[in-house]
C-alpha cells in the first residue's frame, strides 16, 4: 500500500460547482498535512496547511481525520483559475521533516 | 528572498553522460530535499538533508546517483553515467524546522532532464 493515496481522477467539473477531493495515509504517526497545488510544467506550491480542527481559506476548506487516517479538500464556486493537480502531502518525519505526496488529482473547471 | 533556485532549468544529454543539477535552498531553511517527477510513478522523494548531513537515501534509485550538500546555501544530484528512464523533472525543496510541525517545503522551479 502506498503511504499517500488520492482519488485518482480526473475531475471536470463545470465553472461553480463544488468539488471534493479524498486523501489517505498509511503512515499513523504521520506530524502534519497539506494540500498543494501544482500547475502544468510548474513546480508544487502549498495550498494550504491542513489543522486538526479543521481549516478553511475562502472558497478552500480543509479536513482531517486522525482516526481514519483521512484528509480532504472542498472547493466551493469553482473558477477556471482552479484547473490544476491538487497533491496529498503528508509529513512523515519520525525525526524532523520528511515530506510524502500523493500521486495528486487533477481538476478541470469547465466554462 | 529569491526562493529555491534550481539550475539548469532544462538539460539535454547523450546517454552515457554526466549530469549535475544544481540547488540552492533559501537562506535559513536546515532541510534540502531532492525529488523526482514522472508522469507514470508522480512526485518521489530520492534524498533529503538536514543541517548538510543526508538523513534518508532510500529514495536513490541506484549507485549512478549521488548526492551532496557541501555547505548551508549548496547542493548537487549527479546522475553518472545518465540514462534515458532517468528523463524526469528533478525539484529540489527547502523547509525549516522551527518546532512549527505544519512548516512546509518550498520547491524550486524544477530541472527538467532529457536523456537521450
Amino acid at each position: 500500500r502506498k503511504e499517500v493515496e488520492q482519488d485518482p481522477g480526473p475531475f471536470n467539473v463545470p465553472e461553480g460547482a463544488t468539488v471534493a477531493f479524498n486523501c489517505t495515509y498509511s503512515n499513523s504517526a504521520s506530524q502534519s498535512f497539506f494540500w498543494y497545488r501544482q500547475d502544468c510544467r510548474k513546480e508544487p506550491k502549498l495550498l494550504m496547511s491542513v489543522y486538526s480542527s479543521g481549516n478553511e481559506d475562502g472558497r478552500f476548506t480543509a479536513q482531517l481525520n486522525r482516526a481514519s487516517q483521512y484528509i480532504s479538500l472542498l472547493i466551493r464556486d469553482s473558477k477556471l483559475s482552479d484547473s490544476a493537480t491538487y497533491l496529498c502531502v503528508v509529513n512523515v518525519g519520525n525525526y524532523g521533516q520528511n515530506f510524502v505526496f500523493g500521486p495528486g488529482t487533477r481538476l478541470s473547471v469547465l466554462p | 528572498d529569491a526562493g529555491v533556485i534550481q539550475s539548469p532549468r532544462h538539460e539535454v544529454t547523450e546517454m552515457g553522460q554526466e549530469v549535475t543539477l544544481r540547488c540552492k535552498p533559501i537562506s535559513g531553511h536546515d532541510y534540502l530535499f531532492w525529488y523526482r517527477q514522472t508522469m507514470m510513478r508522480g512526485l518521489e522523494l530520492l534524498i533529503y538533508f538536514n543541517n548538510n548531513v543526508p538523513i534518508d537515501d532510500s529514495g536513490m534509485p541506484e549507485d549512478r546517483f549521488s548526492a551532496k550538500m557541501p555547505n548551508a546555501s549548496f547542493s548537487t544530484l549527479k546522475i553518472q553515467p545518465s540514462e534515458p528512464r532517468d528523463s524526469a523533472v528533478y525539484f529540489c525543496a527547502s523547509s525549516s524546522d522551527l518546532a512549527n510541525v505544519n512548516t512546509e517545503a518550498f520547491f524550486g522551479q524544477g530541472t527538467r532532464l532529457t536523456v537521450v
